[in-house]
Parts: structure tokens; C-alpha cells; sequence
């Protein structure tokens, strides 16, 4: 029984195009994000979502957009992808946006472009 | 202020032997402090956390060390295993808007 997953786990497409990762979990938490993991490991918080309000919003650029159609999705839309845009990005939950839950991620969706 | 800094980038240890990471912040009002380990491939899991009202906590071979007037908090991974190999990350945060603050990560390797 996976808690966060998130689809696809690879994809690998050209610049300029506009793609799409899904991400779903089972918990019943309330919150969802989405974080980048560049080459170097380094994780960055892209978005954050509580009971499909969005409530953190990190300085990504705007063809980043996150779409929560209820509180157990939480996907990513990427338009106009640029090579820059390369990292691995991953899907995480936790019961609520208090300090001190756990947060589970997915697997993690390696985005490559070319 | 919003920083956790954590060191070294990398560490190779030999089975058996003791893996140290350290972490240190600035910002006072954090409240809690994880660790979180990440396996090639895999997406991080916490592995263990502390709050400021404890100078340490112990979870298996897994301690963490907190000094709360240093501002400092270190993982102590006892026995270290060729399994305990992966990236270790600790993180900080604080209040009702919940954003993790990471360190930088720390690769380890455990040699046979």
C-alpha cells in the first residue's frame, strides 16, 4: 500500500513542452507539497496545500502550477519546460501544516529535459 | 536567519565505526528538529526528530544530540552499517505554517 504516489516516476521530453505529475496519498493527511531535488540533493519546497488551499507558494517561476482537486491530490502542471527545469520532483503529505508532523513523500517523478 | 547549515557535504565511515552530522540554525523559534535519511531512488523518510525541551534522544543506534544554547543539533549513528549508507538530512521548524527549513544534505558511506 504506497501513502504517496506520484505519476510518472520517469519522463524524459523536450524543451518547450508542457507536462503533468500526478500525485495522490492514502493517509487522509490535510496537507500536500510539492519540493524540487536539484542535482546536488539540495531539497526546495515549491508548494504547499491545505484541504486544497494552496498556503505556501515559494518563488517558482509561474509556469509552475499546482492543482488540488481535492485533499488527497495534489498534481503539477509545467508549461513552456526549459532545461533548467531538470531535477527530481517530489509529492509529500502530512496530517496538517503544524510544526512537528511527519512528512511522508512520494518516490519522486525524475524530470528530464532536453 | 532562516537557515540550517549542515556539514560535512559528505562522510565516509568504516563498518562498525561512528557517523557524526552536524546541524546548526539561527532562528530561536524553532521548535522542532528532524532528521530525515534518503535512499538512492527513494523519496526521504524521517527517521528520527527532537524538540528543544530535551538535549538528546535516542532511537536504536540512531541519537540525536541538541544543544540549545549552541544552536546546534548532531545525528550519532552508532555501529554504522553498509545499509546505513544514503543522504541525511536534518531540517528545522516552527509554528502553525509549517515549512521545513533543510540542511544541505550529507552523503554517507558506510565502507565494508
Amino acid at each position: 500500500d504506497t501513502a504517496v504516489s506520484q505519476t510518472p516516476k520517469y519522463l524524459v521530453t523536450q524543451m518547450g513542452n508542457d507536462k503533468s505529475i500526478k500525485c495522490e496519498q492514502n493517509l487522509g493527511h490535510d496537507t500536500m507539497y510539492w519540493y524540487k531535488q536539484d542535482s546536488k540533493k539540495f531539497l526546495k519546497i515549491m508548494f504547499s496545500y491545505n484541504n486544497k488551499e494552496l498556503i505556501i507558494n515559494e518563488t517558482v517561476p509561474n509556469r509552475f502550477s499546482p492543482k488540488s482537486p481535492d485533499k488527497a491530490h495534489l498534481n503539477l502542471h509545467i508549461n513552456s519546460l526549459e532545461l533548467g527545469d531538470s531535477a527530481v520532483y517530489f509529492c509529500a503529505s502530512s496530517q496538517d501544516p503544524i510544526s512537528g508532523n511527519t512528512i511522508y513523500f512520494g518516490e519522486g517523478s525524475w524530470l528530464t529535459v532536453v | 536567519q532562516q537557515q540550517v547549515k549542515q556539514s560535512p557535504q559528505s562522510l565516509i565511515v568504516q563498518k562498525g565505526g561512528i557517523s557524526i552530522i552536524n546541524c546548526a540554525y539561527e532562528n530561536t523559534a524553532f521548535d522542532y528538529f528532524p532528521w530525515y535519511q534518503q535512499f538512492p531512488g527513494k523519496g526521504p523518510a524521517l527517521l528520527i526528530a527532537i524538540r528543544p525541551d530535551v538535549s538528546e534522544k535516542k532511537e536504536g543506534r540512531f541519537t540525536i544530540s541538541f544543544n540549545k544554547s549552541a544552536k546546534q543539533f548532531s545525528l550519532h549513528i552508532m555501529d554504522s552499517q553498509p545499509g546505513d549508507s544514503a543522504t541525511y538530512f536534518c531540517a528545522a521548524s516552527h509554528g502553525s505554517n509549517y515549512q521545513l527549513i533543510w540542511g544541505a544534505g550529507t552523503k554517507l558511506i558506510i565502507k565494508p
